[in-house]
């Protein structure tokens, strides 16, 4: 069984570009999640997708935002980017649904802002 | 909304010592507890989740136990060895349609 594959592994780009990253969960799981993290600050949620429908927000400016597509495959885009995005941004997928289930995390996308 | 917090943030031991990371959270919604152990350079792993029926659960060196009433939780591994040197995370979840709010992490240094 495939695991949770984030595309692209790493990234550099210029302050006040865009970014957008790509999340492939497990096979059956509906619920995709996204954190970012970096060194100061753990690990940071920043939303939460299940059925296509964002079910949750962390608290991060407009400039972050997500979609997930009918095959469960989840996409988050950074506009105007700043040299405080570079950081490690992480998916972790789920079953989702009414009951807590496990979260299994891709390998990141390292994002390097300059 | 929920706070996990998590102690120590850095941890040293001598192989085959127990190590033992503490976290407490602030909802007293929450019913899932996951752990994640973070390899230099790799993705966080799940090792070991406990929910709040259950007040213990052991899986081989490692076990969690969860105490509802002081809304705290515990990873505890024992025998420890130099493979097990890594930054371990505790987070906590209230339910299926919540967000899993993550501990700050423990680094732990196992030395041989």
């Amino acid at each position: 069984k495939a695991g949770v594959t984030q595309t692209p592994r790493y990234l550099i780009k210029t302050r006040g570009q865009q970014v957008t990253l790509s999340c492939s969960p497990i096979s059956g799981h509906r619920s995709v999640s996204w954190y970012q993290q970096t060194p100061g600050q753990g690990l940071q949620f920043l939303f939460e997708y299940f059925s296509e429908t964002q079910r949750n927000k962390g608290n991060f400016p407009g400039r972050f935002s997500g979609r997930q597509f009918s095959n469960s495959r989840s996409e988050m885009n950074v506009s105007t980017l700043e040299l405080g995005d570079s950081a490690l941004y992480l998916c972790a997928s789920s079953l989702g649904g009414s009951t807590n289930t496990e979260a299994f995390f891709g390998q990141g996308t390292r994002l390097t802002v300059v | 909304g929920e706070n996990v917090e998590q102690h120590p943030s850095t941890l040293s031991v001598q192989e085959g010592d127990s190590a033992v990371i503490k976290c407490t959270y602030s909802d007293s919604a929450s019913n899932y507890f996951p752990w994640y152990k973070q390899e230099l350079g790799k993705r966080p792993q799940l090792i070991i989740d406990i929910r709040s029926n259950v007040g213990e659960k052991k899986d081989q060196r490692i076990a969690v136990t969860l105490n509802k009433t002081a809304k705290h939780f515990s990873l505890h591994i024992t025998e420890t060895q130099p493979e097990d040197s890594a930054v371990y995370f505790c987070a906590a979840k209230a339910d299926s349609w919540g967000k899993l709010q993550f501990g700050a992490g423990t680094q732990v240094v196992v030395t041989p």
